[in-house]
């Protein structure tokens, strides 16, 4: 695809639900990452997959909060018995080396999250 | 301590002027800088990276780096009113640190 595709756009969840939140990213991109953004703040990293090892997921809040990239590419961020504060957007980008070295980072459009 | 530093604002500045949005950071081994623009609603957009110290320009924008100071700025030259944006600054290689982000307004 064109860009990183993330879905739901837009999730409600009653406190206790468990919600699966997904991301593909670019066609052949290598590294994936996860971050929450929450209102008024910078997006926070979360964890990050390369291919599909998780080479780092200390981000990760709680033990409520689990991401897998099974087959290298889709990938799932799953949060269980979810909490008011666990109200935010959830960003998901992914990159790729550049011939200069560099790796940008190319997110996509990111799935809000409501815990009512 | 937060690891990255910007100013909230709004920083308000007329059509045509200069923006200056400031960013400071507390790991002296950080390598890599980055600048991105998140309209409203949006996903963030990389504008800017820079590397090494001193001046790197692209178009309207010139990110400035001083590794001494732990300090990296972004430039708007000409702005305009579709500059009108949150200013996120970003730290580190591959797993980055945000600051909050700078609002910035820009005035016809």
């Amino acid at each position: 695809g064109a860009g990183v595709s993330q879905s739901p756009r837009y999730k409600v969840a009653k406190r206790g639900q468990d919600v699966a939140l997904r991301c593909d990213p670019i066609s052949g991109h290598v590294s994936l990452f996860w971050y929450q953004q929450a209102l008024g703040q910078g997006p926070e990293f979360l964890t990050y997959f390369q291919n599909e090892a998780q080479l780092d997921k200390s981000g990760l809040p709680s033990d409520r909060f689990f991401a897998e990239r099974p087959e290298g590419s889709v990938s799932t961020l799953k949060i269980q018995r979810t909490q008011q504060e666990d109200s935010a957007v959830y960003l998901c980008a992914s990159s790729s080396p550049q011939e200069d070295g560099t790796s940008p980072l190319h997110f996509g459009n990111g799935t809000r999250l409501t815990v009512t | 301590q937060k690891e990255v530093e910007q100013n909230s604002g709004p920083l308000s500045v007329p059509e045509g002027a200069i923006a200056s949005l400031n960013c400071t950071y507390s790991d002296r081994v950080s390598q890599s800088f980055f600048w991105y623009r998140q309209y409203s609603g949006k996903s963030p957009e990389l504008i800017m990276s820079i590397y090494s110290n001193g001046d790197k320009e692209d178009g309207r924008f010139t990110a400035q780096l001083n590794k001494a100071s732990q300090y990296v700025s972004l430039l708007i030259r000409d702005s305009q009113p579709s500059d009108s944006a949150t200013y996120l600054c970003a730290v580190g290689f591959q797993k980055l640190v945000f600051g909050t982000g700078t609002r910035l307004l820009v005035s016809p």
